[in-house]
């Protein structure tokens, strides 16, 4: 089955810490990976995706992903975080040659703290 | 600039009563989409159109309709069948499917519903 796992719905961190968000899929066919931002009572933006190629993206605000084909993961980074990273954060998968839709894990809350 | 714009921003409703919630995008993308989102649950697709005049059910297509008569507008109406419709709706455009070379896609901010 074609499923999309974001293990942590709830990350606290500190200001200027590292953090790492996780994003498990599976999958028997190739994917396309995503990951969105949602501020409070907004709608998504795209953060960072990865379609072919290197396997290390970087996105806006600093975020970076890897994409792990042997451990189906597609992980989201960033080196130091700010108050204003305080959001949701949903990774995306789209499964080639399937179903014609993208679907959402179901969000990582991260909250920085000062 | 090219958006999506979905309104009422929030919105109350009786039981019992349908409401139209409007999508509008000046992107001239050709797929359109429905969401709803609850807290804890992400996103789970209700509706979605590749194209003017045709549109498919997703994942949690009971209680909703669309239609799809212009490119640029894709309005959802919640009908009274609709068990629990407070939520948070969002309404997103993409150049082509997630299948395609693209897939991303853009949202609007969102409109709240709440059911009295």
């Amino acid at each position: 089955a074609q499923s999309v796992t974001q293990l942590d719905s709830q990350v606290p961190v500190f200001e200027e810490a590292p953090v790492e968000l996780r994003c498990n899929y599976s999958s028997s066919v190739s994917v396309y990976l995503f990951w969105y931002v949602q501020y409070p009572n907004q709608g998504l933006q795209l953060l960072l995706k990865y379609l072919s190629g290197s396997t290390l993206v970087k996105g806006i605000n600093g975020f970076e992903a890897e994409f792990n084909k042997s451990q189906t993961s597609f992980h989201l980074r960033k080196p130091s975080v700010h108050i204003s990273d305080t959001a949701e954060y949903f990774c995306a998968v789209s499964f080639q040659g399937g179903s014609e839709k993208l679907v959402f894990g179901k969000g990582t809350k991260l909250t920085v703290n000062p | 600039d090219g958006g999506i714009t979905q309104s009422p921003k929030y919105l109350f409703r009786k039981e019992g009563q349908n409401v139209t919630l409007s999508c509008e995008q000046n992107l001239n993308h050709d797929a359109m989409y429905w969401y709803r989102q609850d807290p804890g649950q992400g996103l789970r697709l209700i509706y979605y159109s590749q194209i003017v005049n045709d549109f498919q059910k997703g994942d949690i297509a009971e209680g909703y309709s669309v239609s799809r008569e212009k490119k640029e507008s894709f309005p959802l109406t919640v009908t009274s069948a609709q068990k629990n419709p407070t939520a948070f709706y969002l309404c997103a455009s993409s150049i082509d499917l997630p299948t395609g070379a693209s897939g991303e896609l853009f949202f609007g901010e969102g409109s709240r519903l709440t059911v009295l």
